[in-house]
């Protein structure tokens, strides 16, 4: 059974602080890793795709994968109460039309 | 159209029934999925189609079935509605071809089994 971990929170940081969120996986075999931010009542958004070890930056966002210890982070950088949201984190093992296998999420809330 | 759509966006329904939920993609991807997310369970997946005219089983098959026409669409039926299958239900898909996998998803639906 692969499995993906998250911490299930919730998180609260301060407006302007570093939100730090992070997730395990079972899979060695994984190679895509995806952030999803889902906002109470909606669809899951995808923010953020990471395929390879190290650091990926977009905007605020800096997603970090380390396979070796099956680990993947995601960190935002200045968090606003728009922020605030539930965030999965998704992994595939292989390329192409594969399964994704989703963390239950970990819910932010972003304080004014 | 833009992306993807679902309907019905909420329903009801009585125990029984039959039902279809009923997705249409307008991005020309090869493979689409239907999730269900349940509170304390996260996503998970009901059935998925790689491409146009083949279908497989996710996590959580029981009670669903799905068909692939074509590539824009790919609705899930409710044979026979249970209580158990309330539910938000969403569909997704993704290119499948360039290697990644990038899934995104419909808006859903929220089905109620009474």
């Amino acid at each position: 059974q692969k499995e993906v971990e998250q911490n299930s929170g919730p998180l609260s940081v301060p407006e302007g602080a570093i939100a730090s969120l992070n997730c395990t996986y079972s899979d060695r075999g994984s190679q895509s890793f995806f952030w999803y931010r889902q906002y109470s009542g909606k669809s899951p958004e995808l923010i953020m795709s990471i395929y390879s070890n190290g650091d990926k930056e977009d905007g605020r966002f800096t997603a970090q994968l380390n396979k070796a210890s099956q680990y993947v982070s995601l960190l935002i950088r200045d968090s606003q109460p728009s922020d605030s949201a539930t965030y999965l984190c998704a992994v595939a093992t292989q390329g192409g039309s594969e399964k994704l296998v989703f963390g239950k999420g970990t819910k932010l809330t972003v304080n004014p | 159209i833009a992306g993807i759509t679902q309907a019905p966006t909420s329903q009801i329904l009585a125990a029984g029934r039959r039902m279809t939920l009923r997705c249409t993609q307008d991005m020309r991807h090869n493979a689409m999925y239907w999730y269900r997310q349940d509170l304390g369970l996260g996503l998970r997946l009901i059935h998925y189609s790689n491409t146009a005219g083949t279908t497989g089983k996710g996590e959580v098959p029981d009670g669903y079935s799905v068909s692939r026409a074509n590539t824009d669409d790919f609705p899930l039926t409710l044979a026979s509605a249970v209580p158990s299958q309330t539910s938000v239900y969403f569909c997704a898909s993704s290119d499948g071809g360039t290697g990644f996998n990038e899934q995104f998803f419909g808006p859903g639906t929220r089905l109620t089994v009474l």
